[in-house]
């Protein structure tokens, strides 16, 4: 059975910074690319990072280049975001997912996390 | 590659069959999957390919299309079928989703 549960949301202050994790179980991870899609309250899905099974590759929503940076501990079954100089407008429930891609092409997102809110206010 | 879904909000009974349309701003291929969200929850898959249902969706959820013109069909429509639907394309990164279609009970 996969299994991908978030955790590391909270409220933080503009500026701040949290970290992100995900624990996943259920499929042989270091095959397989990883990514989180966050969803600001109300609106639709907003992919944000993606990176290879081995952690080589990596890319960013421009969005949160150069302020979020994403990385895996295949070891501890493990997915990161570190969320560096947060916005408001990074208030969002973010998502990990099982990401299909390969290094040769995207493709889509077949299992999904439960989400952990991130609130950015004052 | 922007992705535009029709109509924003679709009210249709129950045992009726709903029609959701998906447009991409350049073709795609059949580089499309189709998402169903539930209040609280988090997306699960239901088609990929365009047309191909991932595991345990059942076959009176259909997806039709190739090139920048999608549809997503749910026939004989249940309670639980009540959700908002996304489309994404992966023709390209990033992958990018529509804005979403919430289908309601009429």
């Amino acid at each position: 059975q996969v299994l991908l549960v978030e955790s590391g949301g909270g409220v933080v202050k503009p500026g701040g910074s949290l970290r992100l994790s995900c624990l996943i179980s259920g499929f042989t991870l270091n095959e397989q690319y990883l990514a989180w899609v966050r969803q600001a309250p109300g609106k639709g899905l907003e992919w944000v990072s993606y990176i290879s099974g081995g952690g080589t590759y990596s890319n960013y929503a421009a969005s949160v280049k150069g302020r979020f940076t994403i990385y895996r501990d295949n070891g501890k079954r493990s997915l990161y975001l570190q969320m560096n100089n947060l916005r408001e407008d990074d208030t969002a429930v973010y998502y990990c997912a099982r990401d299909l891609s390969t290094a040769a092409a995207p493709r889509y997102f077949d299992y999904w996390g439960q989400g952990t809110l991130v609130t950015v206010s004052s | 590659i922007v992705m535009t879904q029709s109509p924003a909000t679709l009210s249709v009974s129950p045992g009726e069959r709903a029609t959701l349309s998906c447009r991409a701003s350049e073709t795609i291929s059949n580089n499309l999957a189709w998402y169903q969200q539930k209040p609280g929850q988090a997306p699960r898959l239901l088609i990929y390919d365009a047309s191909t249902r991932a595991t345990d969706i059942p076959a009176r959820i259909s997806g039709n299309g190739s090139g920048t013109e999608f549809t997503l069909a749910i026939s004989s429509l249940q309670s639980g079928d009540f959700a908002i639907y996304y489309c994404q394309q992966y023709n390209n990164w990033p992958q990018t989703f529509g804005q979403g279609t919430k289908l309601e009970i009429k």
